[in-house]
């Protein structure tokens, strides 16, 4: 089946380091998203990208950074200078070129700082 | 930048009682979207509205996308327990393929 994989799960991340989250999609999108929520908040948009080699940066883009070499993939760098970092991300796709399609979301990466 | 607006942010109702949340938005829009994410879950995508005055309906849940293409609202009648969850809508705007997410609606449901 066709669907949006994050990985890992659960992330533990020392104060001062980096760590990248995954985010694998296999439904042929064109567009993939970052959001970051914060318990008992909405969505915040971090980054995106509309198509390979391209992103763009959302509204909290600072303290992150992506990448996108793979249409298949989009990973999110938590950077030190990203100074409240715990949080639940949300990866998402969609399959651009204007056709408005809900986004397919994948399962998420809960990452506390410790 | 454009603006979308959810209300009320959170709702207790008792099991059988009817549930609406609202959405508005700053701007004109293209379509809206509504999604369900429940607790410890990821957003899920419920529905799609495309044009001025629509309504659609999924068994006990009616969308409805304002004349003006500026509000929409999602009705649950009669809640169950597995209603329990965040309900965001999302819009986008004439332009480009971007969606501007509501703040979401937490509704909690007791027995």
């Amino acid at each position: 089946d066709g669907g949006i994989t994050q990985s890992p799960k659960y992330l533990f991340r020392k104060e001062g380091q980096n760590v990248t989250l995954s985010c694998e999609q296999n439904l042929n999108h064109d567009a993939m998203y970052w959001y970051r929520q914060d318990p008992g908040q909405g969505l915040r948009l971090i980054y995106y990208s509309q198509i390979v080699n391209d992103f763009q940066k959302g509204d909290i883009a600072e303290g992150y950074s992506v990448s996108r070499e793979k249409k298949e993939s989009f990973p999110l760098t938590v950077t030190s200078a990203q100074k409240n970092p715990t949080a639940f991300y949300l990866c998402a796709s969609s399959p651009g070129d204007r056709r408005w399609d809900g986004y397919t979301f994948g399962s998420g990466t809960r990452l506390t700082v410790v | 930048g454009q603006q979308v607006m959810q209300i009320p942010q959170y709702q207790h109702v008792q099991e059988g009682e009817d549930f609406t949340t609202y959405c508005n938005s700053s701007t004109t829009l293209s379509n809206i979207q509504w999604y369900k994410q429940r607790p410890g879950g990821h957003p899920v995508f419920l529905i799609q509205l495309v044009k001025s005055g629509e309504v659609k309906k999924q068994k006990r849940l009616t969308f409805q996308f304002g004349e003006a293409k500026k509000n929409s609202s999602l009705h649950i009648t009669a809640t169950q327990t597995t209603d329990v969850g965040t309900y965001f809508c999302a819009g986008r705007a004439n332009a480009g393929n971007m969606l501007t997410f509501g703040g979401g609606t937490r509704l909690m449901v007791k027995p």
